[in-house]
C-alpha cells in the first residue's frame, strides 16, 4: 500500500512567485490536512480538507489556499512568495476529519525561496 | 492557549545508552497525545499513542508514559543506535479536527558512535 505521496520533494521560488504543492492520501482516507514547518519548529496547521470541502484554517495570510479533488488528493498554492515561507511543507492524511483516527503524514516537500 | 513544551530541546548520547524525552502539556480537552520521529528533511512518523486511560505503550525499544493528571508524558529509549538520530515530536491532540492537534518544538536526539 503506497502511503500519503507527496511532490515534489524539493523546490526552489524566487521572491513574488508562485507555487503548487500536491499531495495524495492513504488509498480510503478521505481527509487531507497541510502543515508548515520552519526549521526547528514544529509543524503549524495550514488547513484541513474532508470530502471536498475545506474543514479548518489556520492562522496563515489569504496567499495560502488549497483545494481537494474529487479523488481526494490535494493541492496547497502560495501566491507572492515570500523569503519566510522557506520551510518544509508536510501534508497529513486520515480516514476521517476527526483526529481519534489518525493521521499519516508524507515525507514533505522541502520549499526554498530566495 | 493549547502548549506543548518539550525537553532537552537537543540531546546527545553514546550508542547503546539510554535516554528519557520530556513532554508537558496545557491542552484542553484532551483525547490522545502521540509521540513522532522525524528524521531530518522527512515527515514524521508514528511511533505511539496513548489516550487519556492509558499510562504506558511500548513499541520496540521505544516506551511511552503519560501521567494526565499532571499532564507529562515522556519517551525512554533503551540501548540507543545510530539510526534512533533524528527529532522526537510530542503531539496532543484535544479532539475533533486536524486543527485540534498541539504539536511541541521537538527535542532533537544525536547519537554518536
Amino acid at each position: 500500500d503506497a502511503g500519503v505521496t507527496q511532490s515534489p520533494t524539493h523546490l526552489i521560488k524566487t521572491r513574488g512567485q508562485h507555487v503548487t504543492l500536491r499531495c495524495s492520501p492513504i488509498s480510503g482516507h478521505k481527509s487531507v490536512s497541510w502543515y508548515q514547518q520552519v526549521l526547528g519548529q514544529g509543524p503549524q496547521f495550514i488547513f484541513q480538507y474532508y470530502e471536498k470541502e475545506e474543514r479548518g484554517r489556520g492562522n496563515f495570510p489569504d496567499r495560502f489556499s488549497a483545494r481537494q479533488f474529487p479523488n481526494y488528493s490535494s493541492e496547497l498554492n502560495v501566491n507572492a512568495l515570500l523569503l519566510g515561507d522557506s520551510a518544509l511543507y508536510l501534508c497529513a492524511s486520515s480516514l476521517l476529519q476527526g483526529s481519534d483516527y489518525g493521521y499519516t503524514f508524507g515525507s514533505g516537500t522541502r520549499l526554498t525561496v530566495v | 492557549k493549547n502548549q506543548v513544551e518539550q525537553s532537552p530541546q537537543s540531546l546527545i548520547i553514546l550508542e547503546g545508552k539510554n535516554c528519557t524525552l520530556q513532554c508537558n502539556y496545557t491542552v484542553s480537552p484532551f483525547s490522545n497525545l502521540r509521540w513522532y520521529k522525524q528524521d531530518t528533511g522527512r515527515g514524521p512518523v508514528s511511533l505511539t499513542i496513548m489516550t487519556f486511560s492509558e499510562n504506558t505503550k511500548s513499541n520496540g525499544r521505544y516506551t511511552a508514559t503519560l501521567d494526565a493528571d499532571t499532564k507529562q508524558s515522556s519517551l525512554h529509549i533503551t540501548a540507543s543506535q545510530l539510526s534512533d538520530s533524528a527529532s522526537y515530536i510530542c503531539v496532543v491532540n484535544s479532539g475533533g479536527g486536524a486543527d485540534g492537534l498541539t504539536f511541541g518544538k521537538g527535542t532533537h536526539l544525536i547519537i554518536q558512535p
